[in-house]
């Protein structure tokens, strides 16, 4: 079946380092990828996507390349800031049949200090 | 504004007590589902409903049940309520369209079963 995982927290920086969050994938047709965020206390938010291989997802200075050599979707930001910490979670949705279920990895904690 | 509301936010109950988790949207989508995440677990789906009357079991479906009797709310139900159903429980929908298409999350309802 399908699956994703995807680099285990937590994960703290400083304000202003470079992030990246590994995320690989399995998964036995197409899928699409997603990166979703939650913030504290909050439901998860899409953060960006990529549809087929080669696409980049971006959105709020993330950004993430659909890698299907290589079954990736890494997330990365060239400057974090202290209001990016949350979980995020990477995900796929695959074409089997009607059920557009979301296969999440198992989150990632980044905690931004100033 | 476009949003998908849990309701409670919060419930602590005792085993064996029937309980609903109330989900309601407001974007006209005809699919909806629910997902429970637990620590290290990420994100599982519990049921699903592609449009009003069909619903259809997802990867954790044992002690709940679903209705769709109206196409802004997908309600979960437990029946009778066991303290290994203590979890973080969202509540999800997006348009019918493509597997491509962003899912929107409820803020979630955190239950626990004493």
């Amino acid at each position: 079946g399908d699956s994703v995982t995807q680099m285990e927290g937590p994960v703290t920086l400083s304000e202003e380092a470079f992030l990246t969050i590994n995320c690989t994938y399995t998964a036995t047709g197409y899928p699409s990828l997603f990166w979703y965020v939650q913030y504290p206390g909050e439901g998860l938010q899409l953060l960006l996507k990529a549809t087929k291989a080669d696409d980049k997802g971006s959105n709020k200075g993330f950004e993430a390349t659909y890698r299907k050599e290589t079954t990736s979707f890494h997330l990365e930001k060239g400057s974090v800031q202290v209001s990016d910490s949350a979980v995020y979670f990477c995900a796929l949705s695959d074409s089997g049949g009607s059920n557009y279920k979301l296969t999440f990895g198992k989150g990632t904690l980044l905690t931004v200090n100033p | 504004e476009a949003q998908v509301t849990q309701n409670p936010r919060y419930l602590i109950t005792v085993t064996g007590k029937k309980l609903t988790v109330t989900c309601s949207q407001n974007m006209n989508h005809e699919y909806m589902s629910w997902y429970r995440q637990d620590p290290g677990l990420g994100l599982r789906q519990i049921y699903y409903s592609m449009n009003v009357e069909v619903t259809d079991k997802g990867d954790v479906p044992e002690g709940y049940k679903v209705s769709r009797k109206e196409k802004r709310n997908f309600p979960l139900i437990l029946e009778s309520p066991s303290p290994n159903q203590t979890s973080l429980y969202f509540c999800a929908s997006k348009s019918q369209g493509t597997m491509n298409t962003e899912a929107f999350f409820g803020q979630g309802t955190r239950l626990t079963v004493v």
